[in-house]
């Protein structure tokens, strides 16, 4: 089956830094999409990286704080800029399609972020 | 926006009995409803599914109901393991967009040997 990997799957940075996470499938996949899990908490979908063009953002989610870019149909990033202690959390990418089913949302391993 | 309530937070039973988990949904254009169960420390797996044609979906163990009326929509998990000992989160789509999920708040569940 497809496998979805990401990079780092953690990092510990300073608060003002940024920090840019890498999630790779190794088919290509119809959609990706980047979530937030605070500590403890929920999963909260922060946007849609669409391939070649600007990602969409949900509500509380702007694009000169997390960047993204998807350039291909296997690859995404995801960057947390200019970071503070409430960035903390696991950031996870999700797929749609590919190697998957093609109707619902797979999950990478995350990457577990701490900015002190 | 879309807004999915999920009860209870924490659920802990004795194995071999039986645990339900509810959630209820408000935005009546949501028509896919997915169950994720995460284990500490590593990623939500798809448990189960359902989509807004169907009442009712069984895996083994595992069944969803869903009542579209009520918008809510129910994890039943019968004959209990502790390798079952995880949360669970339930999700609706934005919006019917079919892709964009909003998560429940999740149910840590322990079953106990």
């Amino acid at each position: 089956s497809a496998v979805i990997s990401q990079k780092p799957s953690r990092d510990i940075c300073q608060r003002g830094t940024s920090l840019t996470i890498q999630c790779q499938v190794d088919s290509q996949v119809t959609m990706m999409f980047w979530y937030r899990q605070q500590p403890g908490q929920s999963l909260t979908l922060i946007a849609t990286a669409n391939q070649g063009s600007e990602a969409t953002y949900e509500s509380g989610f702007v694009i000169d704080k997390f960047p993204i870019s998807r350039p291909n149909l296997t690859f995404s990033t995801l960057t947390v800029s200019n970071m503070s202690p409430e960035d903390s959390s696991i950031y996870l990418c999700s797929v749609l399609g590919g190697g998957f089913r093609t109707d619902t949302q797979y999950f990478g391993p995350g990457t577990r972020l701490t900015v002190l | 926006g879309e807004n999915v309530e999920q009860h209870p937070s924490t659920l802990s039973v004795q194995e071999g009995d039986s645990a339900v988990i509810k959630c209820t949904y408000s935005d009546s254009a949501s028509n896919y409803f997915p169950w994720y169960k995460q284990e500490l420390g590593k990623r939500p797996q798809l448990i189960i599914d359902i989509r807004s044609n169907v009442g009712e979906k069984k895996d083994q163990r595992i069944a969803v109901t869903l009542n579209k009326t009520a918008k809510h929509f129910s994890l039943h998990i019968t004959e209990t393991q502790p390798e079952d000992s995880a949360v669970y989160f339930c999700a609706a789509d934005l919006r019917g967009s079919n892709y964009k999920l909003t998560f429940g708040k999740g149910t840590l569940l322990t079953v106990n040997p």
